[in-house]
């Protein structure tokens, strides 16, 4: 597509309930990327693959966070019993993995509120 | 653990005016620095600088990396109203996390006319 795209784009839950956010990122990108971003900060690592590989999971905060891509192109990232400090901005990025070329470009994001 | 640090945190000014923004940062594996510009919706790319002492330039906006102070600033001259947004700095790490981007908390600058 012409850029990355996340669904929903907003979502309220409650708490206990479990959640799964959609990236669709640009279509010749190898490499995703997600973040979480709370109010009045910067984003922050999550996860990230290249192609269906997921190299890093480092900054998942929980077990009960967990993402996938299956087919090396859609994401999805999924929150297990969610909890009021889920509520946050998750953004998802992608990128062409050349290492010359690292430029992340950034969906619009989903705004998660835990009730 | 890596961090990157922006200054000032907010800023406000005049159309007209120029501004600089500040990111200092500490990282391992140091690849690469990128500022965005977010506003409502996603951040949108403005540079990506890995090599010291080049300046980028895109119209109005400027950045400039110096490694060996592991800073970099972002000039804005000649402010306009479309500026106002909240401004990001990130590092690349780089090395086992291929790609992580650790940000900054971002300057909010607002223009008023």
């Amino acid at each position: 597509g012409a850029g990355v795209s996340q669904s929903p784009r907003y979502k309220v839950t409650k708490r206990g309930q479990d959640v799964t956010l959609r990236c669709d990122p640009i279509s010749s990108h190898a490499t995703l990327y997600w973040y979480q971003q709370a109010l009045g900060q910067g984003p922050e690592f999550l996860t990230y693959f290249n192609y269906e590989a997921q190299p890093d999971k480092s900054g998942l905060p929980s077990d009960r966070f967990s993402a996938e891509r299956p087919e090396g192109s859609i994401s999805t990232l999924t929150i297990q019993r969610t909890e009021q400090r889920d509520s946050a901005m998750y953004r998802c990025a992608s990128s062409s993995g050349n290492p010359y070329q690292e430029t992340q470009y950034f969906g619009p994001g989903t705004r998660l509120l835990v009730l | 653990e890596d961090k990157v640090v922006q200054s000032p945190l907010s800023l406000v000014v005049h159309e007209g005016d120029t501004v600089t923004l500040n990111c200092s940062y500490e990282v391992t594996n140091f690849r690469s620095l990128l500022w965005y510009k977010q506003e409502k919706k996603a951040p949108t790319f403005l540079f990506m600088l890995t090599s010291s002492g080049i300046e980028k330039k895109s119209g109005r906006l400027s950045s400039i990396l110096d490694k060996k102070e592991l800073s970099s600033i972002l000039n804005i001259t000649a402010t306009q109203t479309g500026d106002s947004a909240i401004y990001l700095c990130a590092a690349n790490a780089g090395g086992t996390s291929y790609g992580k981007l650790t940000f900054g908390q971002g300057t909010i600058l607002t223009v008023h006319p």
